[in-house]
Parts: structure tokens; C-alpha cells; sequence
């Protein structure tokens, strides 16, 4: 079945580094993925919807100059979060959008947990 | 708007229970609906899924009913296992995108 890979798992990082995350859809093209955040025991916030070859459309909220979306080709979007500090602390979960009928709307990665120090 | 409300947890249960946890929604129209299931430090995976009223989704032994007189998807199990313990969360489809519900944690006890 298909498979998104997301990348890295776990990263932990000084206040003030920029991050980068990963998300790959290993054996479909995805036009368009979605990037969620996680806080602990809490549920899945969608952040932004990323569509190749435009800009991201943000929800309300989310500030896109803080959380960078850039979704260059048909199976890969990365999320960098800029000058990260603690309160960014969270599980980032991406998920790519199945245009091929199959039996789920959308698949996920496993997940990226940002720790900021 | 479109919203997923569901019971709130934990819910502790012991093995060989039977589980439901509560799921309503509100939207426009007649969305698909899904279970997801999230194990300790894992991402979702989808446990069973509902595209039309009175459908019924069932997945490793858990079920769940669309039922649109009501708006709601309760998801069942008639004996947990311990391995049953993660997180569930209710959610529904609107435009391409997911709405999550807040999630319920589950602990089954051996």
C-alpha cells in the first residue's frame, strides 16, 4: 500500500535553529500533502495544506512565516520551522492526499517530535 | 462549522470488556467517516472507516455505524486486549481535508 515517509523521527535542537522536516510519498504522487500538530494528549490541529508548485495555504493562526512550506515536487513537502524555541515543542504528523481511490483519503507519516532547548 | 466531538478519557477498561467509545459530529451534508488509532509514539493509522449512512466499518474486531439520524459513529469492541491500548480519535472528511475529534486514550488492563 502506499507509504509516507517522514524525516526525521525525533530531533532535538538549541532555541533559535531553524528545522527541517521531511515528508515523502514513497509510491504515489501526492499534489497535495498536509501538514498537523500534535501537543501532548491532544489532538491532530491541521497547520497548513501544502499543494505542488504554489504557495501552502496556512489555517488560521498558523503564522507562515514561522512554519515554511515547500512542497517542490510530487513526492516530497518539507516543513521548516525558523528560529524554533521552546513553545514549538511538538509532534509535527504529515499526510499525503490519495487522488488514486484507494481506501483512505489521506496517509500519514509516522510523525516527527521537535524538542527545542 | 464541521466538528468532531468524542468522550472524553481515559477510559480504563480490563481485558475481555466490552469498549465503546462515543463519537458525534456536526457537518453539512453526509461526510466519510473514520476511526483512527494512534499506538505510544507512533503516527495514526487508519482502524476502519464509514462512507454512507447506516454503513458499517469494522476492522480487527472493532465496528462502528454511521448513523446519520443521530450524527454519530460510536466505535465498539465487544473483548479488548491489552494490545488494544493507544489512543482513538473520531474523525470526518470535508473538502479533502480531516477534522479530528480530541481523541480518547485507551488503557486495557491485563
Amino acid at each position: 500500500g502506499a507509504v509516507v515517509s517522514q524525516h526525521p523521527s525525533w530531533v532535538i535542537c538549541k532555541s533559535g535553529t531553524s528545522v527541517k522536516i521531511e515528508c515523502r510519498s514513497l509510491d504515489f504522487q501526492a499534489t497535495t500533502m498536509f501538514w498537523y500538530r500534535q501537543f501532548p494528549k491532544q489532538s491532530l490541529m491541521l497547520m497548513a495544506t501544502s499543494n505542488e508548485g504554489s504557495k501552502a495555504t496556512y489555517e488560521q493562526g498558523v503564522e507562515k512565516d514561522k512554519f515554511l512550506i515547500n512542497h517542490a515536487s510530487l513526492t516530497l513537502s518539507t516543513l521548516t520551522v525558523t528560529s524554533a524555541h521552546p513553545e514549538d515543542s511538538s509532534f509535527y504528523i504529515c499526510s499525503a492526499l490519495d487522488v488514486t481511490g484507494g481506501n483512505q483519503p489521506q496517509h500519514f507519516g509516522d510523525g516527527t517530535r521537535l524538542s527545542i532547548l | 462549522g464541521n466538528s468532531v466531538t468524542q468522550m472524553e478519557g481515559p477510559v480504563t477498561l480490563s481485558e475481555e470488556a466490552f469498549l465503546t467509545i462515543n463519537c458525534t459530529y456536526t457537518a453539512t451534508g453526509y461526510p466519510s467517516l473514520f476511526w483512527y488509532v494512534q499506538y505510544p509514539g507512533e503516527g495514526l493509522q487508519l482502524l476502519l472507516k464509514a462512507t454512507k449512512a447506516d454503513d458499517k466499518g469494522s476492522n480487527k474486531g472493532f465496528e462502528a455505524t454511521y448513523r446519520k439520524e443521530t450524527t454519530s459513529f460510536h466505535l465498539e469492541k465487544g473483548s479488548v486486549q491489552v494490545s488494544d491500548s493507544a489512543v482513538y480519535f473520531c474523525a470526518l472528511l470535508r473538502d479533502d481535508k480531516i477534522i479530528f475529534g480530541k481523541g480518547t486514550r485507551l488503557h486495557i488492563l491485563p
